[in-house]
């Protein structure tokens, strides 16, 4: 079962307008939330996170939202550049057997049309 | 800055071979992780290690085993290679904490024929 999921497997956005990723999970037990970016034969670098005891954290262009009673999280990028295009997955930890280790959702192809 | 590397950027196997990959961090992490990258299915754990020596199964062990016999070094061993073990392979490091994020080298593509 897909603890964590990315629905959008692609989001096209112009130049200077906002992206927004979103990333639903199932768990419950999950309490911190990551979000990574991944340009094509590159490994993954980190952007931003967000711990349960917060609704929002931001980073510059970057701002995460977490609703928890939803079970929802969402990447803002304002405003959008054209080196944003890229994949981006979300990902999530927590409880005793799984608070070192990362579940990722399928990742969201990001395009930024100039 | 902490840095993963991976031996090699891209490898073509045949099937039925015996293959190593290489990760080593050099910022003295405890935790190593092996994930494989397809496409749609995001980045599943295949190991974790957690010290030397110590090694957990993930969500697809299947096909693979791992060995850490120093800390900073981390081998993913496919026993005999199949196609569809052909893919993106991506390792990571962290420290041994709750909310500690992880660390990835710049993956392996591995075409298996």
């Amino acid at each position: 079962d897909q603890q964590v999921k990315q629905n959008s497997p692609s989001l096209s956005v112009q130049e200077g307008r906002i992206s927004i990723l979103n990333c639903d999970y199932t768990n419950s037990m999950f309490d911190y939330f990551l979000w990574y970016k991944k340009y094509p034969a590159e490994g993954p670098t980190f952007l931003i996170s967000i711990s349960s005891i917060k609704d929002k954290n931001e980073d510059g262009r970057f701002t995460v939202f977490l609703n928890k009673s939803a079970k929802h999280l969402s990447l803002h990028i304002v405003p959008s550049q054209p080196g944003d295009s890229a994949v981006y997955f979300c990902a999530a930890s927590g409880g005793i057997q799984g608070a070192q280790k990362l579940v990722f959702g399928q990742g969201t192809r990001l395009t930024i049309n100039p | 800055d902490v840095k993963v590397t991976q031996s090699s950027r891209y490898l073509v196997k045949r099937t039925g071979e015996k293959v190593f990959l290489e990760c080593v961090q050099d910022m003295d992490h405890e935790n190593m992780f092996w994930y494989r990258q397809d496409p749609g299915l995001g980045l599943r754990l295949i190991y974790f290690s957690y010290d030397v020596k110590m090694k957990e199964k993930g969500d697809i062990p299947e096909g693979y085993s791992v060995s850490r016999e120093k800390k900073e070094r981390f081998s993913l061993i496919l026993e005999s290679a199949s196609t569809n073990q052909t893919s993106m392979y991506l390792c990571a490091s962290s420290l041994p904490l709750g909310q500690a994020r992880q660390f990835f080298g710049p993956g392996t593509r591995l075409t298996v024929l």
